[in-house]
């Protein structure tokens, strides 16, 4: 089983559309969780941590649930310029500080 | 402007050669890291460092080398051992090693001839 889980997608939405991406992660003592966003062929960029009482920022939200390990990221009012793969990032096993990437879910906002 | 810069942003490796990607930073972090990233997965962590002249292996170190002789430097040597060395290898830097928040460099593309 994979550490962190997601349907790689694509997701094809219309602009003004709400989507959401769900990520599932092995471990249970994992403390930190990110979302990443990386451009075609481009590096990865955070975009928001994911904190337990849930984060908005702007026209995205983040939710953890610990007790179901899955953590979510929902997009309003989608734009074209929000294309791009979705990377769900959690702290690895064995230090706080290593680094466990999900594959991502890719999005494609049509016009 | 501070940040991460990586290069070349394409290199081309011959069987049995040895090559070497470059990741300079000017954000006066002291810990950086090597990720490399195959298409359809997620990034897999070759090398680490959380301070100069000190680094440790990832995950997937086998054919790779590195080190830390300046703080604003960590190079990736990709070694003839490394089978499969077909990969967008990204760079990263942090605060320290405990930071979570990792900037990523714009990446060098590798392929074999």
């Amino acid at each position: 089983r994979k550490e962190v889980e997601q349907d790689p997608g694509p997701f094809n939405v219309p602009e003004g559309a709400t989507v959401a991406f769900n990520c599932t992660y092995s471990n249970s003592a994992s403390q930190s969780f990110f979302w990443y966003r990386q451009d075609c062929r481009k590096e990865p960029k955070l975009l928001m941590s994911v904190y337990s009482s849930g984060n908005e920022d702007g026209r995205f939200t983040a939710q953890l649930n610990r007790a179901s390990q899955y953590i979510s990221l929902l997009i309003r009012d989608s734009k074209l310029s929000d294309s791009a793969t979705y990377l769900c990032v959690v702290t690895g096993m064995d230090s706080s500080y290593k680094l466990i990437f999900g594959s991502g879910t890719r999005l494609l906002v049509r016009p | 402007d501070g940040g991460i810069t990586q290069s070349p942003k394409y290199l081309f490796r011959k069987e049995g050669q040895n090559v070497t990607l470059s990741c300079e930073q000017n954000l006066n972090h002291d810990a950086m890291y090597w990720y490399r990233q195959d298409p359809g997965q997620g990034l897999r962590l070759i090398y680490y460092s959380q301070i100069v002249n000190d680094f440790q292996k990832g995950d997937i170190a086998e054919g790779y080398s590195v080190s830390r002789e300046k703080k604003e430097s960590f190079p990736l040597t990709v070694t003839s051992a490394q089978k499969n060395p077909t990969a967008f290898y990204l760079c990263a830097s942090s605060i320290w090693v405990a930071d979570e928040t990792q900037y990523f460099g714009p990446g060098t593309r590798l392929l074999v001839l």
